[in-house]
């Protein structure tokens, strides 16, 4: 069956330091990858996007690689603030114009 | 620009009762998309519509439920004879499409269906 897995578990790290943040997928075949950031009680807001044909997308702090072989992307914000502490959101758009969320990894930047 | 508006922001209804969750695209998208969210669960997506016509509904229920997108108006989530396990954040999102050569979502604030 096609999974979409993100770590579960709170990642803590410390202002000024570099959150990296997995997502891993099976049977899937996803022409885009994209990422959403979601503040508690609000809706997810669009970070990125990635085709299946680039390595890596940069935008400000952000950077997103993706690798189809490995079946994962990586997710890094770099000098991250504690005004990045937010739960991240990996999405496969397969076909169809539907996306498939991940579970979603909780980042908490402490100062 | 406005964004993705929905309302009401939070609902309550008893068991039994109907709820119908509406959602205003942003201005120039004709796409629109419905996820519902668990308490301490991930995204779900349930129905993707264009203008009067349903697209895909693989992730709604297949009893109580019912989309629709008319041609003048909001998009409407209903939920009849609501259920405690209806209780979640239901999530509206829009997109220009694929003509729109976008493929990113834009998400509406939800609305939190209490159902007691």
């Amino acid at each position: 069956s096609q999974k979409i897995e993100q770590n579960s578990e709170a990642l803590n790290i410390q202002e000024g330091k570099t959150a990296t943040l997995t997502c891993n997928y099976t049977n899937y075949s996803p022409a885009y990858l994209q990422w959403y950031r979601q503040d508690p009680g609000r809706g997810p807001v669009f970070l990125l996007l990635i085709r299946e044909n680039e390595k890596e997308k940069r935008k400000e702090r952000l950077k997103v690689t993706f690798d189809t072989t490995l079946k994962q992307s990586l997710f890094h914000i770099t000098a991250s603030q504690p005004a990045d502490s937010a739960t991240y959101l990996c999405a496969l758009y397969n076909a169809g114009n539907m996306l498939t969320f991940g579970g979603g990894t909780r980042l908490m930047v402490k100062p | 620009n406005a964004g993705v508006m929905q309302n009401p922001r939070h609902l309550v209804r008893r068991r039994g009762q109907e709820a119908r969750l509406r959602c205003s695209p942003m201005k120039g998208h004709s796409h629109v998309y419905w996820y519902r969210q668990l308490p301490e669960e991930g995204l779900k997506f349930m129905v993707y519509l264009q203008k009067e016509n349903i697209i895909d509904e693989s992730g709604m229920p297949k009893e109580r439920f019912s989309a629709e997108f008319p041609k003048e108006g909001p998009s409407i989530l209903r939920i009849q004879q609501v259920v405690r396990g209806d209780s979640a954040a239901y999530f509206c999102a829009s997109s220009p499409g694929q003509a729109g050569g976008s493929y990113e979502q834009y998400f509406g604030p939800g609305t939190r269906l209490t159902v007691t």
